[in-house]
């Protein structure tokens, strides 16, 4: 069945630790790919997006991702947390030509400050 | 920009009761919509979604109905609550480049 995966649900690391954060997609043909992130008590927030050419996209906060398509991959990166980076954070799939916007898990990021 | 409007807030109803949730939208036309149930350790949970009036994509088998009266209306119902259908609903406008929230609304069915 097509889905996304997000693994390793919750996360802790401490500030100025590296973060990354797998997303896998069954979905075959071509896609847009999503990382939204919801902090304490706010709204989903699009944090970054891809939809063609340069595979490595840079986002709000210092994050980026970078697509791998051998892969089905979209993993997210940020070099050095901070504590207002504590959020749960969501990747998402669209398949070119289908209305669908099917997301992932979740990962809930804990940084200690 | 894009406003979505959703409520209540929050909901708490009895088991068996009916349910109406409704999202309206404000600057855009024809919007693709979505119904989402947020749920801790599961994340988004694609429910319904719609890309015009009266055109519903139902994602799972379940409790709940979706439907579009109009444009930029989305109402998602429910005959007759199931303990199980507590939960943060949301909804969502956007789709295939960018999607944007409701505050949502968050269910309990007692």
């Amino acid at each position: 069945a097509q889905s996304v995966s997000q693994h390793n649900h919750h996360v802790i690391l401490s500030e100025a630790a590296s973060l990354e954060l797998g997303c896998n997609y069954s979905y075959g043909g071509t896609v847009n790919l999503f990382w939204y992130v919801q902090y304490p008590g706010q709204h989903l927030q699009l944090l970054l997006k891809y939809f063609s050419g340069d595979p490595l996209v840079k986002g709000i906060k210092g994050f980026e991702a970078e697509f791998i398509k051998s892969k089905f991959s979209f993993n997210l990166r940020k070099p050095s947390v901070q504590w207002s980076d504590t959020a749960e954070y969501f990747c998402a799939v669209n398949v070119w030509g289908n209305n669908r916007l099917a997301f992932g898990k979740g990962n809930q990021v804990v940084v200690i400050p | 920009s894009q406003t979505i409007h959703q409520w209540p807030a929050t909901l708490v109803q009895p088991v068996g009761s009916p349910l109406s949730l409704e999202c309206t939208v404000e600057g855009t036309s024809n919007p693709n919509l979505y119904w989402y149930r947020q749920a801790a350790g599961r994340g988004l949970q694609l429910l319904f979604y719609s890309v015009g009036i009266g055109q519903i994509s139902s994602e799972v088998p379940q409790n709940l109905s979706a439907s579009r009266p109009q444009d930029r209306q989305f109402i998602l119902s429910s005959k007759k609550l199931l303990l199980s259908d507590s939960g943060f609903y949301l909804c969502a406008v956007g789709g295939a480049t960018e999607a944007f929230f409701g505050q949502g609304t968050r269910l309990t069915v007692v």
